[in-house]
């Protein structure tokens, strides 16, 4: 079975400063995989995703994530921060072996401060 | 255009009732998605409907919980005999064939 772990939980940055959110699976055939966004009293959006092909992909509001097969990972990047980013972010997968349905990771919650 | 709905938004029902969430998904979406978000369990998935395929209902907790989708489209998810543990949101998603979902606002239950 597969599975999505964000080893960060709770991440507080200051506004202007890079971010970094880590996310790995574990599968051992091919993946989908995505950043879901949910900010404060709103439903989850996609963030972007990753079919195939370039494995740096680019997001809405200047995320992005890269691919790295060898070691299972997807992590979010965003050079800088804004106060508008304070929500919780989700990574997901769907095994193209097994339906469309996501699996989740924990989630991380960012809070930015001004 | 439309999103993904869901009605009601928020469902406060006592224990031992049955409660029915239901999901309009995104019109000319094949495949249908519930998932539950609670803060024990985070996101977890419930079942799947695809066309006119059987539905994968491999995420469903217990036998209270059952799904059907009419027509192809709306769907209603109902749990008999609520117990206090299934207190969550209930997350309705649609997406074409084995593409990108996307998710409607919610149904938060509360049971009493």
């Amino acid at each position: 079975a597969q599975s999505v772990s964000q080893h960060n939980h709770h991440v507080i940055l200051s506004e202007a400063a890079s971010l970094e959110l880590g996310c790995n699976y574990s599968y051992g055939g091919t993946v989908n995989l995505f950043w879901y966004v949910q900010y404060p009293g709103q439903h989850l959006q996609l963030l972007l995703k990753y079919f195939s092909g370039d494995p740096l992909v680019k997001g809405i509001k200047g995320f992005e994530a890269e691919f790295i097969k060898s070691k299972f990972s997807f992590n979010l990047r965003k050079p800088s921060v804004q106060w508008s980013d304070t929500a919780e972010y989700f990574c997901a997968l769907v095994s193209t072996g097994g339906g469309n349905k996501l699996t989740f990771g924990t989630g991380t919650q960012l809070k930015v401060e001004l | 255009g439309a999103g993904v709905s869901q009605s009601p938004s928020n469902k406060v029902t006592e224990k031992g009732k049955d409660v029915e969430l239901r999901c309009d998904p995104i019109s000319g979406h094949t495949a249908l998605y519930w998932y539950r978000q609670s803060l024990g369990q985070g996101l977890e998935f419930l079942i799947y409907f695809q066309g006119n395929s059987a539905p994968d209902k491999s995420g469903l907790p217990s036998d209270r919980f059952s799904a059907e989708r009419t027509g192809g489209s709306v769907s209603t998810l109902t749990i008999q005999r609520t117990q206090q543990e299934d207190s969550a949101v209930y997350l309705c998603a649609s997406s074409s064939f084995r593409d990108t979902q996307y998710f409607g606002p919610g149904t938060r239950l509360t049971v009493l």
